[in-house]
């Protein structure tokens, strides 16, 4: 039964700072995965989606790696500010749905 | 705006009550997604929706009953017989069922007492 786990599970930095969330996954028989964004009491906003074939995407300040061998996925940060404070979720998908991790929350001071 | 609906955002129920929480999409999404997050756990698949009038259980489907009547709407009802309903509903949808990126919406708070 594939299993999503992610490390840290909080992390505090100060602004500006460059950082790395860790995502590990026991099955690499998947689709893709994707990396979202969760506000307090609100909905996921997806950050990033890696097809199995790719191996990293980026988006503005962000860059999301895949090693499917492995099991793993990295989300870099760069140059980290308050508003990116929240809980960042990673989630595969081997079958119709995708399986999710609990996340790492994340705060940003400035 | 294309997107997903959720409605309402906090609900409050008595024990033994039934409840629907609505899901409304219009991006022409095929594919119709209900989740449950519970504190410090991951979320969790409670049904999925892959074409109209066609719905399959997820992982913790039992107390849970859903209808796919139109494309853009998925409607969960949370039946008496669920133990813990307590819980925050996210409805996700994708353009097909497998390897498409999901979206989702704002979510439902639903409170049991």
């Amino acid at each position: 039964k594939q299993e999503v786990t992610q490390i840290p599970a909080a992390l505090s930095v100060p602004e500006g700072e460059n950082l790395v969330l860790n995502c590990s996954f026991t099955d690499s028989a998947i689709y893709n995965l994707q990396w979202f964004r969760q506000d307090p009491g609100k909905g996921l906003t997806s950050l990033l989606l890696i097809q199995s074939s790719q191996r990293e995407q980026t988006s503005g300040r962000l860059n999301a790696s895949l090693d499917k061998s492995s099991g793993r996925s990295t989300l870099y940060i760069a140059a980290s500010q308050p508003g990116d404070s929240a809980t960042y979720l990673c989630a595969v998908q081997a079958g119709t749905a995708l399986i999710f991790g609990k996340g790492t929350t994340l705060s940003v001071s400035s | 705006d294309g997107g997903i609906t959720q409605s309402p955002k906090y609900l409050f129920r008595k024990e033994g009550q039934n409840v629907t929480l609505s899901c409304e999409q219009n991006l022409n999404h095929d594919a119709m997604y209900w989740y449950r997050q519970d504190p410090g756990q991951g979320l969790r698949l409670i049904y999925y929706s892959q074409i109209v009038n066609d719905f399959q259980k997820g992982d913790i489907a039992e107390g849970y009953s859903v209808s796919r009547e139109k494309k853009e709407s998925f409607p969960l009802t949370v039946t008496s017989a669920q133990k813990n309903p307590t819980a925050f509903y996210l409805c996700a949808s994708s353009i097909g069922r497998a390897a498409y990126e999901q979206y989702f919406g704002p979510g439902t708070r639903l409170t049991v007492t």
